[in-house]
């Protein structure tokens, strides 16, 4: 059971280069989350989707884009990465948008932006 | 103003003594949930507990338990006879209800780094 799988672990960008991070859940949850975690500021949510097809913004949400074009992906995309988003980012996921869905968390994928 | 706040940044602790971990929160909802994780020196985030607004009794999960006063907004993490495996970071979390729709995630506190001493 894999549940929910990020790719790449790890990655070093230049200033300026673009690239798409995957998110992969196989347990048929509606909804996506992707956060990212630096130092000293917990995780803040940069995007999110309630189901195929449909994204929303979350808390931090510029220079970021996101598709959810089939139900068990979540791609969140940098065009031209900047040092600011160096950090590590999170993909998660929910069954339902009920106040107890409890949310299930990728293994991370550490980004340093050169 | 933070929705969820975690005051000691670090804490550090004797193997086996009791530990307490403190979370406040903000927020108009009547119906919301509370979560801990822990996120080990490796890097995942792993999910310890939860309690809802409503209920009544504080949640419990082996070593783990949640201190819930809901008139002050309080949601303290209870470790008991803490563990050297233990040491992590902590978060504190909430899902709100109405007015946040519950779909647009969970609110993270800054965390609290818990070192367990031998």
């Amino acid at each position: 059971n894999a549940g929910v799988t990020q790719t790449p672990k790890f990655r070093v960008l230049k200033t300026g280069q673009s690239m798409t991070l995957l998110c992969a859940q196989d347990m048929n949850h509606e909804y996506m989350y992707w956060y990212r975690q630096d130092p000293g500021m917990g995780l803040r949510l940069i995007h999110y989707s309630v189901g195929e097809g449909t994204t929303a913004k979350g808390e931090v949400p510029d220079g970021y884009n996101v598709s959810r074009l089939k139900k068990q992906n979540f791609l969140l995309g940098l065009e031209s990465a900047a040092p600011s988003q160096t950090s590590v980012y999170f993909c998660a996921s929910s069954p339902w948008d009920r106040v107890g869905s409890e949310a299930f968390f990728g293994q991370g994928t550490r980004l340093t932006v050169v | 103003a933070q929705k969820i706040t975690q005051t000691q940044p670090g804490m550090f602790v004797q193997e086996k003594e009791a530990v307490t971990l403190d979370c406040t929160y903000d927020t108009s909802d009547q119906s919301y949930g509370l979560f801990w994780y822990k996120q080990p020196s490796s890097g995942e985030m792993i999910f310890l507990i939860y309690q809802g607004s409503y209920d009544e009794q504080n949640a419990t999960e082996g070593r783990y338990s949640l201190n819930f006063q809901k008139a002050r907004k309080s949601a303290n993490l209870v470790i008991s006879a803490s563990q050297l495996g233990d040491s992590a970071m902590y978060f504190c979390a909430m899902r709100e209800g109405y007015s946040g729709g519950g779909a647009d995630g969970l609110t993270f506190g800054k965390g609290t780094h818990l070192i367990i001493q031998p």
